[in-house]
């Protein structure tokens, strides 16, 4: 059974980078699509971004001048790191395994039990 | 703002069928993914693709597509149903890149 575990701290100062882990246990992060997804307090969900094996990467438009994602392979995570922060960043931040099907269909399969992050002096 | 579109919430009689609707225009070229997320939880994957359910998902959930618009539907809705169910695909830039739909609350009465 695949499991994801996000890890990293609850409480960022505005203007820092928020850095998060994600372990990926139970599987391989090899040959699947790796996403960061978030949700504010009471409202919907909000896709960041997603990494594949080869290091691509894709991200939200509207977060993509500070969005980074990385992988290590050798120790099953994957990362995140959103810099510049604001409370408008505050949220439950969700990682997510994405599989792809006939090539129309995109799906996040497997989901770590989130991590609130809270941006606050 | 979300380019997938959903209601805010519907109701539905303990037994009855309720279905819920995402319209977007990415919709006719991508299948739609559907996930429940229940209060204090991680989403839960329910149905993706053309009509598919994971293990474990009841039968009484389905999906279904037409045009612009996804559709999952719930036969016989149960007091556990009761949720929030988000519609997620690709996005209508060509880009490949994901986007949510804006959530709907399913309340069991």
């Amino acid at each position: 059974q695949v499991q994801l575990q996000e890890s990293g701290p609850g409480l960022v100062k505005p203007s820092e980078t928020l850095s998060l882990t994600c372990r990926v246990s139970g599987g391989s992060i090899r040959s699947y699509y790796w996403s960061w997804i978030r949700q504010p307090a009471g409202k919907g969900l909000e896709w960041i971004g997603r990494i594949y094996t080869s290091e691509s990467t894709k991200y939200n438009p509207s977060l993509k001048s500070r969005v980074t994602m990385s992988l290590d392979t050798s120790k099953n995570q994957f990362y995140l790191k959103l810099s510049s922060v604001t409370a408008a960043d505050t949220a439950v931040y969700y990682c997510a395994r994405g599989d792809l099907a006939g090539g129309t269909t995109y799906f996040f399969d497997y989901w770590g039990q989130g991590i609130p992050v809270t941006v606050s002096s | 703002s979300s380019e997938l579109t959903q209601d805010p919430g519907v109701s539905v009689a303990l037994g009855q069928t309720v279905r819920i609707t995402c319209q977007g225009d990415s919709l006719r070229r991508y299948y739609a993914s559907w996930y429940q997320q229940k209060p204090g939880q991680a989403p839960v994957l329910v149905i993706y693709g053309q009509n598919n359910r994971p293990s474990g998902i009841p039968d009484r959930f389905s999906g279904s597509n037409s045009g612009n618009t996804a559709s999952l539907t719930i036969t016989g809705a149960r007091a556990e149903d009761e949720a929030d169910y988000y519609c997620n695909s690709r996005d209508s830039s060509g880009n490949n890149l994901e986007v949510f739909g804006t959530g709907t609350k399913v309340t069991v009465l």
